[in-house]
């Protein structure tokens, strides 16, 4: 049973705190990908990273940072955390190749108090 | 205008009724298309594929309008276990490898 898993369903934070939001998955994917999802706005990607050490920006990826050493896992860091980013975090993998099906994890609720 | 749109909702409807949404996307060069089904929640999940010539699984059907820009899902003999928000996903052909999600219409079936 293919497999993402999130390090935490639910975060709170204090503003100005660094949060890191790990993700794993167990399918051996090239693509590894973080939105947010907020209401009404849908999924917004922040970050992707189609291999080891590579990354490339999503379409908001203004105050967010990721990192990609090993190849099952891919972590979102909020280098100061603001009330804005108060969101659903979801984590996703796919295949190489430009747009095989992506499996999501469970989610993160992050909240930003 | 959003690269892609879809009706919120709800759509309310009984067991047993047949339900359409349609998608629209922005970007005339877009070549991969996709229903996604996300239950309250939980995480997306691929319902189906669409391609050009329409595909069917079981209740579900998939159609791509190229010409008028949109995507259509057709879901006939609701089951109460339909009720989920239906998320239309498009590759804009950007040359960037992520997919862009629709914020989804969301199916309410009722007994």
């Amino acid at each position: 049973d293919v497999k993402v898993t999130q390090s935490s369903r639910y975060l709170v934070k204090r503003t100005g705190e660094k949060v890191f939001l790990e993700c794993v998955q167990d399918m051996d994917h090239e693509n590894m990908f973080w939105y947010r999802q907020d209401p009404g706005l849908g999924l917004r990607l922040i970050y992707f990273s189609y291999d080891v050490k590579m990354k490339e920006k999503g379409d908001i990826p203004e105050g967010y940072s990721v990192s990609r050493e090993k190849k099952e896992r891919f972590s979102l860091i909020l280098e100061s955390a603001s009330t804005n980013q108060t969101s659903m975090y979801l984590c996703a993998s796919s295949r190489s190749g430009t747009y095989n099906e992506q499996f999501f994890g469970p989610g993160t609720r992050l909240t930003v108090l | 205008r959003k690269e892609v749109e879809q009706d919120p909702g709800p759509f309310n409807v009984p067991e047993g009724a047949t339900v359409a949404f349609n998608c629209t996307y922005s970007n005339s060069a877009s070549q991969s298309f996709f229903w996604y089904r996300q239950d309250c929640r939980k995480e997306p999940k691929l319902l189906m594929s669409v391609y050009s010539s329409g595909n069917e699984d079981g209740r579900f059907t998939a159609q791509l309008n190229r010409a008028s820009q949109y995507i259509s899902l057709l879901i006939r003999d609701s089951k109460l276990s339909d009720s989920a928000t239906y998320l239309c996903v498009v590759n804009m052909d950007t040359g960037r490898r992520a997919l862009t999600f629709g914020s989804g219409t969301r199916l309410q079936v009722q007994p």
